[in-house]
């Protein structure tokens, strides 16, 4: 079964500093992977989706993630933090069970951008 | 365009007492639906999953159901609550069964159980 590891529960960064927030997969077959972030008291919202079309994905706000087979990995970048990212982040791996496709989240990373 | 709406978006219940959560979707048809639960700092779990009226995948034991009356509309249920059903719900909803798509999700409903 497929499953998703996010290094780091708590993420800090000051504002204009890089943005990186880890993601790793296991997978028995070509991944498709998300990227999803979480406002407080929010539902989740699409930053980006690998779909094997290209590597590098570009996403909203600024966001972009890398998908590295030979790493099993796809972490999430942006070059300069803002405030409003303030954010928790998840990663998912879509997985396929009892005829039916699903997606498996990690733990998910609480960024927090400081002035 | 499509959205989807949650309700109640706060509820606080005694133990034991009965619960009905309600999800919608508009813009669209035969969506594929589902409802997650959140722990407090914890990632989304799957409870429920929806192909079309009254077809329900549970993916795990507990105590809490789904139905899904209409096209669109799907409601999460429990007989008597438990202090661990507490969390926050998410409904989301996909337009197809591919690998590749998305999920939306709701707003949410916070639900403490005392």
């Amino acid at each position: 079964a497929q499953s998703v590891t996010q290094l780091g529960s708590h993420v800090s960064v000051s504002e204009g500093a890089l943005v990186l927030l880890r993601c790793n997969y296991s997978s028995s077959v070509p991944p498709y992977l998300f990227w999803y972030v979480q406002y407080p008291n929010q539902g989740l919202q699409l930053l980006l989706k690998y779909t094997s079309a290209a590597t590098l994905v570009k996403g909203i706000n600024g966001f972009e993630a890398e998908f590295k087979k030979s790493e099993t990995s796809f972490h999430l970048t942006k070059p300069s933090a803002h405030m409003s990212d303030a954010a928790e982040y998840f990663c998912a791996v879509s997985d396929k069970a009892g005829g039916y496709n699903k997606l498996i989240f990690g733990a998910g990373t609480r960024l927090a951008v400081h002035p | 365009s499509q959205t989807i709406h949650q309700w109640p978006a706060t509820l606080v219940q005694p133990v034991g007492s009965p619960l009905s959560l309600e999800c919608t979707v508009e813009g669209t048809s035969n969506p594929n639906l589902y409802w997650y639960r959140q722990a407090a700092g914890r990632g989304l779990q799957l409870l429920f999953y929806s192909v079309g009226i009254g077809q329900i995948s549970s993916e795990v034991p507990q105590n809490l159901s789904a139905s899904r009356p209409q096209d669109r509309q799907f409601i999460l249920s429990s007989k008597k609550l438990l202090l661990s059903d507490s969390g926050f719900y998410l409904c989301a909803w996909s337009p197809g069964t591919g690998p590749q798509e998305t999920q939306y999700f709701g707003p949410g409903t916070r639900l403490l159980v005392l």
